[in-house]
């Protein structure tokens, strides 16, 4: 299994601000993808982070709002610009468990934001 | 129609009952089907894995799939209260990056 770490764990943020998620995994993974649970629903996709490459987006999610760096191939951090109260729910960094294409995901611990 | 549906719950059962979760999906390109169990305020945490028509057994939980009929079950044997939990249904097609998952059924397992 995989040991993912998210910072932050949580936070409160003004509207129109933007915040950065951290997600740093203890090995070596081609694929990082970042979800997004909003209060009372599932998870859907936001992004593929791929190192070396830009992100790869859902439909719906784009670029300008949700930032996406991928440095290396153990860390990888998701901007959410300018945010508004719709915005507040639980990021969550995942990444697969080693295998071609298994489907099998581990996740990080997420990240709760509330935008005031 | 959503594309991954469970029922939402909550799923109320006795202590070392059977509790029974289903999923359908719509997508008949789905492939691979999974099973998370989410406690509250935790993230999500893969059950099983099922990729074939059939059962999939793996200790007290027991994954059925009939692609046929599009559906996808979890049977979870001796119930106990520390499965109480939200189990998210998700699936997805062979060499995409996309995982569909249901809104998830709340289960409660009473002592």
């Amino acid at each position: 299994s995989a040991v993912i770490s998210q910072k932050p764990s949580r936070d409160i943020c003004q509207r129109g601000t933007s915040l950065t998620i951290q997600c740093q995994v203890d090995s070596q993974v081609t694929m990082m993808f970042w979800y997004r649970q909003q209060p009372g629903q599932s998870l859907t996709l936001i992004a593929t982070a791929n190192q070396g490459s830009e992100a790869t987006y859902e439909s719906g999610f784009v670029i300008d709002k949700f930032p996406i760096s991928r440095p290396n191939l153990t860390f990888s951090t998701l901007t959410v610009s300018n945010m508004s109260p719709e915005d507040s729910s639980i990021y969550l960094c995942s990444v697969e468990r080693s295998g071609a294409n298994t489907g099998e995901l581990f996740f990080g611990e997420g990240s709760r934001l509330t935008v005031l | 129609q959503k594309e991954v549906e469970q029922n939402s719950g909550p799923l109320s059962v006795p202590e070392g009952a059977i509790a029974s979760l289903n999923c359908t999906y719509s997508d008949r390109g789905s492939q691979s089907f999974f099973w998370y169990r989410q406690y509250s305020g935790k993230s999500p945490e893969l059950i099983m894995s099922i990729y074939s028509n059939g059962d999939k057994e793996d200790g007290r939980f027991t994954a059925q799939l009939n692609k046929a009929s599009q559906y996808v079950s979890l049977l979870i044997r001796d119930s106990q209260p520390s499965d109480s939990a939200t189990y998210l249904c998700a699936v997805k097609r062979r060499w995409s990056n996309d995982m569909r998952f249901g809104a998830g059924t709340r289960l409660t397992v009473k002592p």
